[in-house]
């Protein structure tokens, strides 16, 4: 079958940085995306990777690697607003998204 | 900029009741879905529509239907909703088909089936 898993949550504290991680099976890979969903809100799209490597964009980057079926989502200096769930999401063989469960991130003062 | 509007945002329905949920975009996409989400697990596609005139199901269709008489509307009919359907729907939207590309949402319907 196929299937994405990231934790269910995480803590980290204002200022600091945090990895969310996501592996992933599927039939076939035509991406790999990240949303960022507050509490009661739309997902908005965060970032998309095609090739392995490092894509970075202000203080979020994401990672890919294809041969480990994996991915993590790096926030730096975090801020109070950066509280949400991140959802991991893979285009799969007949390019229909796969979503992980989210990872809910709590920040600390 | 409206992007994306769902309606209604949130509603309480009898067993056994049709609903219909709407989504309009506004910014000429061509393909829209819709998705329900429901807690510890991730969304699940319900219906998508890659152009006007098509549609497809997704991982979840049983229960729901859907049609693209043009590109901006994207309803969501419960044909007779039943509890297991209690859940938070959402539609997006995305340029290309076939999920390719960023997805944007609407702000979500909230469902209750009694």
């Amino acid at each position: 079958g196929q299937n994405i898993d990231q934790p269910t949550e995480m803590t980290a504290t204002e200022g600091a940085i945090v990895q969310i991680n996501c592996t992933y099976q599927t039939s076939g890979f035509n991406g790999l995306f990240w949303y960022q969903q507050h509490a009661g809100e739309a997902p908005t799209f965060l970032s998309y990777n095609v090739l392995d490597g490092l894509e970075e964009k202000g203080r979020f980057s994401s990672f890919l690697s294809r041969s480990k079926g994996y991915s993590y989502l790096l926030l730096k200096e975090l801020q109070m607003k950066d509280s949400a769930s991140y959802l991991c999401a893979v285009s799969s063989s007949n390019y229909q998204l796969i979503w992980g469960a989210g990872t809910k991130l709590i920040i600390k003062p | 900029i409206a992007g994306i509007t769902q309606a209604p945002t949130s509603q309480i329905l009898a067993a056994g009741r049709r609903m219909t949920l709407r989504c309009t975009q506004d910014m000429r996409h061509n393909a829209m879905y819709w998705y329900r989400q429901d807690l510890g697990l991730g969304l699940r596609l319900i219906h998508y529509s890659n152009t006007a005139g098509t549609t497809g199901k997704g991982e979840v269709p049983d229960g729901y239907s859907v049609s693209r008489a043009n590109t901006d509307d994207f309803p969501l009919t419960l044909a007779s909703a039943v509890p297991s359907q209690t859940s938070v729907y959402f539609c997006a939207s995305s340029d290309g088909g076939d999920h390719t590309g960023e997805l944007f949402f609407g702000e979500g319907s909230r469902l209750t089936v009694l």
